[in-house]
Formats: structure tokens, C-alpha cells, sequence
């Protein structure tokens, strides 16, 4: 079974401030893992994923997310958080001997402070 | 391009009610999904359609709800009767390749909140 935890239900930080936001996660097979951002009453929006290759992955609005095996980690950071950045962010990941569903965490929300 | 959309964007019904959601895909994508968001929790699977074929259902709660895409393009899906505990977010999703293949992105529609009374 696939597994996706999110420690923190949320995460505050000072505009200007390094943000990351933490993602675990669980497989048999080999991960495909996504990020995803809800900004309020809005859609999830696709952030960036890993399939294979380099361990550092450069998504949309300067995200970027670190692959590591042997953490089995997938934290999505960004070196200068914005006001704007203030959203709900969801890990997901898909099993690669587990079909095509993404299993998701519960979702961390980060607010950004001026 | 246009995104994935979803109608209606809220429902609320009274338990035992009926109620359809639908979902239009992009353009193209042969491959959609439903997830729901209930009560605040995880973003959990319903279901897979490729073209206008249930390909894994695994994720269905129970035999009240019903899903549908005749034809391979827009997709509903129907609750009934619907009960308080189907309160929450239903989302879409769609993706031109199943993610088996290449890791293929799924793109979310905006969901439908839903609220049983």
C-alpha cells in the first residue's frame, strides 16, 4: 500500500524567509511524486513532480522539491516565500506497481506574514 | 487550453436527495479522475475512466454512488441517496497519458463542494 504523510497541518514563515514544507512518503514500487497547491477557493494546481533523474526538481512560481530515497522525503522548498505563497500544499504520490491513483497527504497549510 | 471544469462549483441537498456532479475534461485527455476531500481529510481516490471505460473503481465508498462518461468526454457522478457523511469536495482530474506510463501529470479541476444536511 502507498502511504503519504505531511507532519505539519501548518507552517508560518516571514515574507522574505526560506519556506519548506515537509512530505514522507511510502511505496513498494518506484515513487512518482507530486506537488500540488490549492490557494483559497480555488482548484489544485499542479506545482512540479519527480519521475526519475536528477533528485532536484524546479516547479512553477520558483517552487523546487528534493527527492530523497533513502529519506524517502520529498520537501518542497522555496528559498524566498511571498505573501501570494499563502496556500494549502498537498504531496501525492503514485505507486509505480500500484496502478494509476495518487495517494495524497493531508495537506499543509502555509501562511506567509508581511 | 482550458482546464478541467466542474459544474456545479457548491450543492446543497437535504440527506436522501440525489445529486449529479459533472465533470468535463481537457480536451483530448482520454484519462480522468474523481477524488473527494471529505470532512477535511486526505484527498482520496473514487475512481478511473480511460476513454468511456471504468478502469479502476477501487476507491468507489459504496453503491450509492454511480459514475458515468458515455461517449469518452465529460464524465458524472451521481449520488444516491446521498447522506451526510458524502459532505466535502469532489474533485476531477485529467491527464492525456495514464500516469503508468510516463508519470504523467493529472489536472484538477476546481471541484465541487458539497454539503449534505
Amino acid at each position: 500500500a502507498q502511504s503519504v504523510a505531511q507532519p505539519e497541518d501548518q507552517v508560518n514563515v516571514a515574507e522574505g524567509n526560506p519556506l519548506t514544507v515537509k512530505c514522507t512518503y511510502s511505496v513498494s514500487g518506484n515513487p512518482y511524486l507530486f506537488w500540488y497547491v490549492q490557494y483559497p477557493n480555488r482548484g489544485l494546481q499542479f506545482l512540479l513532480k519527480y519521475i526519475t533523474g536528477d533528485n532536484l526538481v524546479k516547479g512553477s512560481y520558483g517552487f523546487e522539491a528534493e527527492f530523497n530515497k533513502s529519506q524517502t522525503s520529498f520537501h518542497l522548498k522555496k528559498p524566498s516565500a511571498l505573501v501570494s505563497d499563502s496556500a494549502l500544499y498537498f504531496c501525492a504520490v503514485r505507486d509505480g506497481a500500484a496502478g494509476n491513483k495518487l495517494t495524497f497527504g493531508g495537506g499543509t497549510r502555509v501562511l506567509v506574514k508581511p | 487550453e482550458a482546464g478541467v471544469t466542474q459544474f456545479p462549483s457548491h450543492s446543497v441537498i437535504e440527506k436522501g436527495q440525489t445529486v449529479t456532479l459533472r465533470c468535463d475534461p481537457i480536451s483530448g485527455h482520454d484519462n480522468l479522475y474523481w477524488y473527494r476531500r471529505v470532512m477535511g481529510k486526505e484527498i482520496k481516490f473514487l475512481l478511473h475512466f480511460v476513454k468511456e471505460s471504468k478502469q479502476d473503481e477501487s476507491g468507489m465508498p459504496n453503491n450509492r454512488f454511480l459514475a458515468e462518461r458515455t461517449g469518452g468526454t465529460y464524465s458524472t457522478l451521481k449520488v444516491q441517496p446521498a447522506e451526510l457523511e458524502d459532505s466535502g469536495v469532489y474533485f476531477c482530474a485529467s491527464s492525456s497519458t495514464p500516469l503508468i506510463f510516463r508519470g504523467e501529470t493529472q489536472y484538477f479541476g476546481p471541484g465541487t463542494r458539497l454539503l449534505v444536511l
